[in-house]
């Protein structure tokens, strides 16, 4: 069974470029997280889908990132225009429902923004 | 505002050492504790959760966690740890009060383990 599959596992944009990112939750799950990692800031939440539908979108990341899920078994995340400071790593997880809290992550992408 | 600390950034002990990663909470009503761990350019896996009934809980690896309501605590303890545990550590909540479902992280705890 796979787990959460992230693609690409690097990226590395211009400044002002759009990028968008991709992931593949666990078969069956319902929900689904995208999360920004950097050393300094941890974990931040960037946006949480139920059964497709859009729970949080993280606040202060509204501008510029904008998460989708097309269908059960896919989602993106759009950064535009991107910015040197949005350089870090992407989480994507999922989880069967809002009961279960075993998380399942994908490896992440890593994103360097010039 | 709901918070997760975890107050050591790093944490250093010898390998056969017990270890304890502290982790503290401000939230009321409803919610999940968990931990997980990151290894080195590799994405968070489960090591175990808490929600209600006993409040120690074992996970996985001989990693087991204890909660305390009156110290609003979850710590992380093993008895014995092995190089192989040299990670990253994070504690989590999950809140469900008042209809939110929000999972938020601590800024992790990193466990190095000396030879």
């Amino acid at each position: 069974d796979a787990g959460v599959t992230q693609t690409p596992r690097h990226e590395v944009a211009e400044k002002g470029q759009t990028i968008i990112l991709k992931c593949e939750p666990v078969s069956g799950h319902n929900d689904l997280f995208w999360y920004r990692q950097t050393k300094i800031q941890g974990l931040e939440l960037l946006s949480y889908f139920r059964s497709k539908s859009l729970m949080e979108d993280g606040g202060a990341f509204k501008d510029r990132f904008k998460a989708e899920m097309l269908n059960s078994s896919f989602s993106t995340l759009k950064i535009q225009p991107t910015e040197p400071k949005d350089s870090a790593v992407y989480l994507c997880a999922s989880s069967l429902d809002p009961l279960n809290t075993e998380v399942f992550f994908g490896k992440g992408t890593r994103l360097t923004v010039v | 505002t709901q918070t997760v600390s975890q107050s050591d950034a790093h944490v250093t002990v010898f390998e056969g050492d017990s270890v304890e990663l502290r982790c503290n909470y401000s939230y009321g009503g409803s919610i999940y504790l968990s931990w997980y761990i990151q290894h080195h350019g590799r994405g968070l896996q489960f090591l175990l959760k808490y929600y209600s009934g006993n409040p120690v809980v074992q996970g996985v690896n001989g990693f087991e966690a204890e909660f305390s309501k009156s110290d609003s605590s979850f710590h992380l303890r093993k008895a014995s740890v092995h190089w192989s545990d040299s990670a990253v550590y994070f504690c989590a909540v999950r809140d469900y009060t008042g209809g939110a479902d929000r999972l938020t992280f601590g800024k992790g705890t990193q466990l190095i383990i000396q030879p």
